[in-house]
């Protein structure tokens, strides 16, 4: 299958900045996207999704910006607060069934 | 409405061994997929269940099957465990049929391999 990965592993912020997480995909044929935050001890939550017709997104507090040229997706989250620390995975869909995880980055937030 | 509930929450079995985890799906919720998550890493797809029937599977060995009962639930059984099958097992439930949805996810079985 094609991979989805992320570049930056890691992810420190101040609480109050604005957050961005980036994600890189390789299947130029993949046509849908989520963004999922996951906690210590829990499953992934969903946050936010983006079809391929679009290239922006906004959910509250959190936008997702897709750029089909480069095949690269981000997620931004406004005024971090401390409750976002997580990790968060981009995941792309291939075809109707199967989703493909990124191997996720680790936000934390500074209080 | 109840969420997605997996058990049992921990679980030690040694090589060889054979393992069933289980999961119920959110209310209403008619499709079932399974996931495994290795430490530090993003989940992997298994397999997908729609209406009791396989429907897509992942990159796994045929040692990894599950079922789907009428009322949803779901069962993943592992055989011939092997040391790399320790992970986090992640199931989701789905309300509209396999199609790409948002999927709720359950806390997870946590499955360590000695």
């Amino acid at each position: 299958g094609e991979s989805v990965g992320l570049h930056l592993p890691t992810l420190s912020v101040q609480e109050g900045d604005n957050s961005i997480i980036n994600c890189a995909y390789s299947n130029s044929a993949s046509d849908y996207f989520i963004w999922y935050k996951q906690e210590s001890g829990k499953g992934p939550q969903f946050i936010i999704d983006i079809r391929s017709n679009m290239d922006k997104r906004q959910g509250q507090r959190v936008t997702v910006l897709l750029n089909k040229t480069v095949k690269h997706l981000s997620l931004q989250i406004a005024a971090t607060q401390p409750g976002d620390s997580a990790v968060y995975f981009c995941a792309e869909n291939i075809s109707g069934n199967q989703f493909y995880f990124g191997t996720g980055t680790s936000l934390t937030v500074i209080p | 409405e109840t969420g997605v509930t997996q058990s049992p929450t921990h679980l030690i079995k040694t090589r060889g061994q054979q393992v069933t985890l289980r999961c119920s799906s959110q209310s209403g919720h008619n499709t079932v997929s399974w996931y495994q998550q290795a430490l530090g890493q993003g989940p992997q797809f298994i397999f997908q269940y729609y209406r009791e029937e396989e429907n897509g599977r992942g990159n796994f060995p045929p040692r990894f099957s599950g079922l789907q009962f009428p009322n949803y639930s779901s069962e993943l059984n592992v055989n011939a465990l092997e040391l790399d099958d320790s992970a986090l097992y992640l199931c989701a439930s789905s309300p509209k049929g396999p199609s790409y949805n948002e999927q709720f996810f359950g806390p997870g079985t946590r499955l360590t391999v000695l």
